[in-house]
């Protein structure tokens, strides 16, 4: 149990594209969503939290115009990097959590380059 | 100063061999967790251990957490060439709220 598809896997495309990256809890319902962002070799750095109906918490320094990020069910989130630049290549992360004692539970990952 | 700072960086064994790696953190945490990450892979949740515990077993794995000491180690016993990826622990702190912060990672080669 507690499965989260996450994708696409991997995207690449040019600069200045828009990219949606989508979340699902497959099994149960997420009442939390969090997206992390994740360097080569580095640890998970969070970008920001959402919960399912309300704006997302983002993380200090993480523009959120920039990376749009929206909760609409119990079982979606998703993430949307606006007018993508080479500087935001990275591997994207999402992760669901049923209550706060329940672990997260995580997506396979996105890694986006932009060309 | 980060929250959850993981010692060794990176460890390489023989398959048989145990692993030990250890997690530091700072604040007063609700549980602490561990992760194992396959590259380029999601992170896979392997162990929650809660504030009030001080050790837990899931097959080969043992954890321990030392609230006074703030530090919790992760064994891996008997380790297959499987078990080569990152380990991360991550911590709830209490101050936190639904967040968890994750440490730098130990990268584990087990050399078949």
């Amino acid at each position: 149990g507690a499965v989260v598809s996450q994708h696409p896997s991997r995207v690449i495309c040019k600069s200045g594209t828009s990219v949606k990256i989508e979340c699902r809890s497959l099994d149960f319902q997420a009442t939390t969503m969090f997206w992390y962002r994740q360097f080569p070799k580095k640890s998970l750095m969070l970008m920001a939290t959402s919960n399912e109906g309300s704006k997302a918490t983002y993380e200090q320094g993480v523009e959120k115009d920039k990376f749009l990020i929206n909760h609409a069910s119990l079982t979606l989130s998703t993430l949307t990097v606006t007018s993508a630049h080479p500087e935001d290549s990275s591997f994207y992360i999402c992760s669901a959590r049923g209550n706060s004692n329940q672990p997260q539970h995580f997506g396979d990952g996105t890694r986006l380059s932009i060309l | 100063s980060q929250q959850g700072e993981e010692d060794p960086q990176a460890l390489s064994i023989q398959e048989g061999e145990n692993a030990t790696m250890n997690c530091s953190y700072k604040t007063s945490i609700n549980n602490l967790q561990w992760y194992r990450q396959n590259s380029g892979r999601g992170l896979v949740h392997l162990i929650l251990i809660r504030s009030n515990e001080r050790e837990k077993h899931s097959g080969r794995l043992r954890v321990t957490l030392d609230t006074s000491k703030k530090s919790s180690s992760l064994l891996i016993t008997a380790s297959r060439a499987a078990d080569t990826a990152s380990y991360f622990c991550a911590t709830a702190p209490k101050a936190a709220g639904n967040k968890l912060t994750f440490g730098g990672g130990t990268r584990v080669l087990v050399k078949p």
